[in-house]
């Protein structure tokens, strides 16, 4: 089946820090969305991409949809402390309308 | 506007009893996804509902049913409750999905209904 890895797996970052997180794929996919999930929370849609090269901001984070299609960058600006979270990646399979998400990245930022 | 509502927030049943769980979706989705997502772990995707049918399912047991309403909300169903079904269960809704319609892959959560069988 499908699979999204997500690297790194974890991040421990000072406040103030910059943040990239990367998902990668075995196949092509057409859109990539990006979520954040705070604990016991259902993820939030951050950003949404739908051509490949196509860079978006969302306030400091802006994400990327590769050229190949196989992957997408998410960067964080001056992280802060309500940044802490699993950031997911998820994306179709063209002309499927599940989305498959990656392993996610769990972003801590040490005090 | 509001969001996804799921209720209850919290649910503990009985190995072997069975489990509702409920979903509204954003006013103007028709389409309703159903996830589990095991304690860290990812998010599984278990069923896709569009237009009162099920449209697509994941690789989970006959057990886990549900249904779509014609006001667009839904029930996920869970019989003969098992230790392993503790989860957050994840509702999720967009617009009705169209393979050419960018927007309707975009998927909106709700806050989830965390189930414990004990």
């Amino acid at each position: 089946g499908q699979q999204l890895n997500q690297s790194p797996q974890s991040m421990f970052i000072q406040e103030g820090e910059d943040v990239s997180m990367n998902c990668t794929s075995s196949s092509i996919f057409n859109t990539w969305l990006w979520y954040k999930q705070e604990p016991g929370e259902g993820p939030v849609l951050l950003i949404a991409l739908y051509k490949a090269g196509e860079l978006t901001s969302n306030g400091r984070l802006t994400a990327q949809f590769g050229i190949t299609r196989k992957d997408s960058f998410l960067n964080i600006s001056a992280s802060i402390p309500s940044d802490v979270g699993i950031y997911f990646c998820a994306g179709p399979n063209f002309g499927n309308e599940k989305l498959t998400f990656g392993t996610g990245t769990r972003l801590t930022i040490i005090p | 506007e509001a969001g996804v509502t799921q209720s209850p927030t919290h649910l503990i049943k009985t190995r072997g009893q069975q489990a509702t769980l409920r979903c509204s979706p954003i006013s103007g989705h028709t389409s309703v996804y159903w996830y589990q997502q095991a304690l860290g772990l990812g998010l599984q995707f278990l069923l896709w509902y569009d237009e009162g049918e099920e449209r697509n399912r994941g690789n989970f047991p006959p057990r886990f049913s549900g249904r779509q309403f014609p006001n667009y909300s839904s029930e996920l169903n869970v019989n003969a409750l098992e230790l392993e079904d503790s989860a957050l269960y994840l509702c999720a809704s967009s617009l009705a999905w169209q393979p050419w319609a960018v927007k309707s892959y975009e998927q909106y959560f709700g806050p989830g209904t965390r189930l414990t069988v004990t």
